[in-house]
């Protein structure tokens, strides 16, 4: 079946600007996931949604930053008064059942968002 | 935060193993160590992950130290298609759920 998507591949925006990602999850996957990927660093994790609601949102960097999810598929991450910082791939993924019982298991990823922050 | 430590770079030979070396040394109680790996342009993938034992998939072999403190991701087999960067990733429960990644190591596989 498809895999997950996410919109826009490429978004460009201006300082102070706000900006929404979207992500489609695959089908029937109950967990969904944001990361962000800076240039030379590593994964950077976000937040969690296990179906719409979020346990954890600690891993999102600042206020300006929100997500949601809702009907337990799309999730929208959106980028209040975007600030240079914040360019980066924005990657989302999701799982099956998601984390229960502290046990991982296998995230499927999209081909991310490539935000530019000028 | 506790993280991960790799190596930055590696050579490997084509169709020979590729151990790729995870310092994990704050790792605790029921924290798993996963691995991923990210082809250019592509999104990260899931390899391996294990808790305590050493693990063995059609992808690759885990082998976690017994004081859990590192880990060796082991590619049996290496192929042009496996040059990546790869992560290795300390899964902490301590009340969130929060990925670790660190900057990975750049595989090379050579001809």
């Amino acid at each position: 079946g498809a895999g997950v998507s996410q919109s826009p591949s490429n978004k460009v925006t201006e300082k102070g600007k706000d900006v929404e990602l979207r992500c489609d999850p695959i089908s029937g996957h109950t967990a969904l996931y944001w990361y962000r990927q800076s240039l030379g660093q590593g994964l950077e994790f976000l937040i969690y949604f296990q179906g719409n609601s979020a346990p954890d949102k600690s891993g999102l960097p600042s206020d300006r930053f929100s997500a949601e999810r809702t009907g337990g598929s799309v999730s929208t991450l959106t980028i209040q008064r975007t600030q240079q910082e914040d360019s980066a791939v924005y990657l989302c993924a999701s799982s099956r059942r998601g984390l229960i019982a502290g046990v991982g298991e296998t995230q499927y990823f999209g081909p991310g968002t490539r935000l530019l922050v000028l | 935060d506790a993280k991960t430590t790799q190596p930055p770079s590696m050579d490997c030979a084509e169709g020979r193993a590729a151990n790729l070396p995870c310092n994990h040394s704050t790792i605790s109680g029921n924290e798993y160590v996963y691995w991923y790996r990210q082809i250019h342009s592509q999104g990260p993938q899931y390899i391996i992950h294990g808790l305590k034992n050493n693990e063995t998939n059609e992808m690759a072999s885990l082998i976690i130290t017994e004081d859990r403190k590192s880990s060796t991701l082991i590619l049996p087999h290496a192929t042009l298609r496996d040059t990546a960067v790869y992560y290795c990733i300390a899964f902490f429960t301590s009340g969130t759920y929060k990925y670790i990644f660190g900057t990975g190591t750049r595989l090379k596989v050579l001809a």
